[in-house]
């Protein structure tokens, strides 16, 4: 595997369900994020991780819940979602975020489609 | 709060025609200024960076430039295999020196036909 890779690549849940999003880079990354794109919308950033901890959360609701157990992964658990939280999540790295490496490379996505 | 506006939002050209899409933008300190291009269903794939007014960077038939309010991707010469979505992000250097996520505009699909 190289690159970012994303699991799964397409989700369909009710309301009611807990399901979990999943992310690793490969690139011997420090920082990770979470993006949310919906249809006429422009990405917006959701989460921000460096060296495992959370350094920004973009006013996302409590639905919404990041997790980043080591530099190469990133989780996104979600539950009681509304149908307005169907989008693309994508997910993305950089080598670092206070230094001259932060590039941010992008996986390619997760299809959600709550109902 | 920094803002970046895409134009236009669609632009539809024939193979061999060149042209260029335009970004402006309003940011609190420019940390840099991407441009990806994303396929339907995919990922956005990382284009260039740029970092400061006069800058350019090129990459086969694109060429980006910077100014202090905006950047232009030309695309010169087209083939059907550019056909995609063209996005441009900025980042703002964060408070206590550090690098914020991107913020996007919202895009420029663009359609190069045979």
């Amino acid at each position: 595997e190289t690159g970012v890779t994303q699991t799964p690549r397409h989700l369909v849940m009710g309301m009611t369900n807990k399901k979990s999003l999943k992310c690793e880079q490969h690139l011997g990354h420090n920082a990770m994020y979470w993006y949310k794109q919906s249809a006429k919308k422009p990405l917006e950033l959701m989460f921000v991780y460096s060296l495992e901890e959370r350094v920004e959360n973009n006013s996302v609701p409590s639905r919404f819940s990041p997790e980043c157990p080591n530099s190469s992964h990133l989780f996104l658990h979600l539950h009681t979602l509304q149908p307005e939280d169907s989008a693309l999540y994508l997910c993305a790295s950089s080598q670092d975020l206070r230094g001259d490496q932060e590039t941010q490379y992008f996986g390619p996505g997760t299809r959600l489609l709550v109902l | 709060e920094d803002q970046v506006t895409q134009s236009p939002e669609a632009l539809r050209l024939q193979e061999g025609e060149s042209s260029s899409l335009n970004c402006s933008y309003t940011v609190s300190g420019l940390r840099g200024l991407f441009w990806y291009r994303q396929d339907p269903g995919k990922g956005p794939e990382f284009l260039f960076t740029l970092y400061s007014a006069g800058e350019e960077k090129e990459k086969e038939r694109l060429k980006a430039t910077l100014t202090k309010k905006e950047s232009f991707l030309h695309i010169t010469a087209p083939k059907p295999e550019d056909s995609a979505t063209y996005l441009c992000a900025v980042q703002a250097w964060g408070s206590g020196g550090g690098a914020d996520g991107l913020t996007f505009g919202k895009g420029t699909h663009l359609i190069i036909q045979p």
